[in-house]
């Protein structure tokens, strides 16, 4: 069962565009991170989000966590070749069990044209 | 500042073949985490180790052992290598364990078992 749903799955857009990444859920997370990875290399820790409404950036980067904390949205403004590569998001929950989880979407290919 | 190093970064093997993949962190971090990475499977948890002395079953255990070896490094072993292994392995580990703690990844051991 997956558990976060991301999409799109794939976008590849030209440099100055804009570009929202969405990660979808119907479970509630205690928090919520997003991972960027580029070709060759591990995830990248790019934010955590904790508290449902909250919104953080990161230079031309703006994280949104849903007030249900059930999903979250990258936004990107004025795309740069650099930020080409796989974004993802990684969202904590509490199972049935009574164990806490960290659960990876699939992830979010954007490749960035110059 | 080296943070999570793997080794080997590249391997080929044959079905039934043995091998351990090393894991050493230098961030002093408690909790250690082997997963894999496969194309439209996300990442994947397949053991863990919170603490020096402790290993638990993560997502994907079946097929592979691990050694918390000492606060540093942590080793993932395939006694009997087979095709359904080859993946891209990564090494992570966080400050205490939780799936609330960030993950600082190492930049992986792509496999191919034949």
């Amino acid at each position: 069962t997956q558990l976060l749903e991301q999409s799109p799955q794939f976008l590849s857009i030209q440099e100055g565009e804009n570009l929202t990444v969405y990660c979808n859920s119907s479970s509630v997370f205690s928090s919520l991170q997003w991972y960027r990875q580029e070709p060759g290399e591990g995830p990248v820790l790019l934010v955590t989000v904790v508290t449902g409404g909250e919104v953080k950036k990161l230079k031309r980067l703006t994280f949104q966590f849903g007030d249900a904390r059930k999903d979250s949205s990258l936004h990107i403004t004025a795309a740069q070749p650099g930020d080409t590569g796989l974004y993802l998001c990684a969202g904590a929950f509490w199972t049935q069990g009574g164990s806490e989880k960290l659960v990876f979407g699939k992830g979010m290919k954007l490749t960035v044209n110059p | 500042n080296a943070g999570v190093t793997q080794t080997p970064k590249f391997q080929v093997l044959k079905t039934g073949q043995s091998m351990t993949l090393q894991c050493a962190q230098d961030m002093n971090h408690n909790s250690m985490y082997w997963y894999r990475q496969d194309p439209g499977m996300g990442l994947r948890l397949i053991y863990y180790s919170a603490s020096e002395g402790t290993t638990d079953k993560g997502e994907v255990p079946n097929g592979y052992n691990v050694s918390r070896l000492n606060k540093r490094e942590f080793s993932l072993r395939l006694e009997s290598a087979a095709p359904s292994q080859t993946s891209v392995y990564f090494c992570a580990s966080s400050t205490r364990p939780g799936p609330n703690s960030p993950l600082h990844f190492g930049n992986g051991t792509r496999l191919t078992v034949t």
